[in-house]
């Protein structure tokens, strides 16, 4: 157990719609990191928050957005699902952002689009 | 871009075999490495990491070198046991973290 937890395990909803994704860091983590992994596109960094500011941003489409609270979770948000949205969306955190810095990974979300 | 390639799987082995799995990377300054294992149905796990050139990762058995006269960082094990059967990553950080494709390893008892 990574002590980074994310919610729902499982998501089925219809193209166009709109779902939350939400994950807890470790605690003492204040960096979190989104990920998409597909099998056509492998595991790609969408985004990345500090302390509730975004630090990086990597392939996130505009339709994606994301945000850290003051309690340093975190949610991501997607729009307009496509069928091509379809993937296990993890979640990171770690301590620092140095690229040092090892990254702790939640078992994941894994969306369905229909 | 920064980018890693790393050898294509499956690669299927028998208990106390040896392992390698070959990963080498494109990047501009001196990223860290790092080697990630998936079991099925559950997030990535760190298994090891390396931070500047010569330095070597090393955990469970498993151990690889940042070589940056070659750019590789090779993963590998004297003797693999059912347990290892997985995805493995490696992965690179400058910036942002970029990952391989994955190697699915099975290990045959």
């Amino acid at each position: 157990d990574s002590g980074v937890t994310q919610t729902p395990k499982h998501l089925i909803t219809a193209t166009g719609q709109r779902v939350t994704l939400r994950c807890s860091p470790r605690s003492g983590d204040l960096s979190v990191y989104w990920y998409q992994q597909s099998l056509d596109q492998g595991l790609q960094f969408l985004i990345q928050y500090y302390n509730g500011e975004e630090r990086a941003k990597g392939n996130i489409l505009e339709r994606f957005s994301a945000q850290q609270f003051p309690d340093l979770h975190s949610e991501l948000n997607l729009s307009s699902l496509e069928l091509g949205d379809s993937a296990l969306y993890f979640c990171a955190s770690s301590v620092g952002t140095g690229k040092e810095t090892e990254q702790y990974f939640g078992p994941g979300t894994r969306l369905t689009v229909t | 871009g920064d980018s890693v390639t790393q050898m294509e799987g499956p690669v299927t082995l028998s208990e106390e075999a040896f392992l390698t799995i070959n990963c080498t990377y494109t990047a501009t300054g001196y990223p860290s490495l790092f080697w990630y294992v998936q079991y099925p149905g559950e997030g990535l796990q760190l298994l090891l990491k390396a931070t500047k050139a010569d330095d070597k990762g090393s955990n469970k058995g498993f151990e690889a070198t940042y070589r940056k006269e070659t750019t590789s960082f090779h993963l590998e094990k004297g003797s693999v046991q059912v347990s290892d059967s997985a995805v493995y990553f490696c992965a690179l950080r400058s910036n942002d973290m970029r990952f391989g494709a994955g190697t699915r390893l099975t290990v045959k008892p």
